[in-house]
C-alpha cells in the first residue's frame, strides 16, 4: 500500500537550514514526489518535484534556498538560509494510477 | 496573472448539495488535469478528484464516490464540484488546483493551487 510518512515537527534557528524528510512506504521507492508548503491562514503553493534519481524540477519564484533530494525511499527538503516566512507546514504528495496521497505534513518552526 | 480562484463555498445542512467553481485565468484550462483537494478545520490535504483535459476521465477518493461530481467547461475556463448527500465529515477549505503538463505527459502532482473556498455542513 502507498504510504507517505513525514515528521510532525521540525524546528531550526533563524538562518540555520532544516532538512524536511518523506518517507514511501516499501516497495514503492522508485515514485517520485512533490513538496508543497502552506504558510499559516493561506493556501498551499507548490514547491518542486523530487525524482527518485535526486533530480527535481522547481515551481516560479522558488527561491535558490530550497533544495530537493532523494536515498532509496526517502525524498528531502533542505531549506537553508531560514527566514521566518519559511514558518509553515511541509507537505509531501506523490501518486499512482487513480490515486494522489498526501504526507501528514511537516510543521517546521523558526527559532 | 496565472491564478486559480474558488468560489461558491458556504453553510449546508447534512443531506444538502453545494456547488463550488474555480475560475482559471493567465492559462488555458483545457490543457491540464485539473483537481480538487480539501482540508478539515486543522488537518491535513487530502485530495478529492482528477478530471482528464476533455473530461473523458475521472477519478475520486473512496470518499466521495457516488456523492461528488468533478466536471469541467474549457470555453469558460471553469472547473466545478457537485457536492451532493453532504456529510459533516465533509467539513472543510476545497482547493482548485492545476496538474501540469510536461511533454506527452501529465504527472499527477500540484504546480498551482488556488487559495480555496470554505464549506461547512452543519444543522
Amino acid at each position: 500500500q502507498l504510504v507517505l510518512t513525514q515528521s510532525p515537527s521540525a524546528s531550526a534557528s533563524l538562518g540555520a537550514s532544516v532538512k524536511l524528510t518523506c518517507t514511501l512506504s516499501s516497495g514503492h521507492s522508485s515514485y517520485a514526489i512533490a513538496w508543497h508548503q502552506q504558510q499559516p491562514e493561506k493556501g498551499p503553493r507548490f514547491l518542486m518535484k523530487v525524482n527518485s534519481d535526486g533530480s527535481h524540477i522547481k515551481g516560479g519564484e522558488i527561491p535558490d534556498r530550497f533544495s530537493g533530494s532523494s536515498s532509496g525511499a526517502e525524498r528531502y527538503l533542505t531549506i537553508s538560509s531560514l527566514q521566518s516566512e519559511d514558518e509553515a507546514d511541509y507537505y509531501c504528495q506523490t501518486w499512482a494510477t487513480g490515486i494522489v496521497l498526501f504526507g501528514g505534513g511537516t510543521k517546521v518552526t523558526v527559532l | 496573472e496565472v491564478q486559480l480562484v474558488e468560489s461558491g463555498g458556504g453553510l449546508v445542512q447534512p443531506g444538502g448539495s453545494l456547488r463550488l467553481s474555480c475560475a482559471a485565468s493567465g492559462f488555458t484550462l483545457s490543457r491540464s488535469w485539473m483537481s480538487w483537494v480539501r482540508q478539515a478545520p486543522g488537518k491535513g490535504l487530502e485530495w478529492v478528484a482528477n478530471i482528464k483535459e476533455d473530461a473523458s476521465e475521472k477519478y475520486y477518493v473512496d470518499s466521495v464516490k457516488g456523492r461528488f461530481t468533478i466536471s469541467r467547461d474549457n470555453a469558460k475556463n471553469s472547473l466545478y464540484l457537485q457536492m451532493d448527500s453532504l456529510r459533516p465529515e465533509d467539513t472543510a477549505v476545497y482547493y482548485c488546483a492545476r496538474i501540469p503538463r510536461l511533454g506527452e505527459s501529465s504527472p499527477w502532482y500540484f504546480d498551482l493551487w488556488g487559495r480555496g473556498t470554505l464549506v461547512t455542513v452543519s444543522s
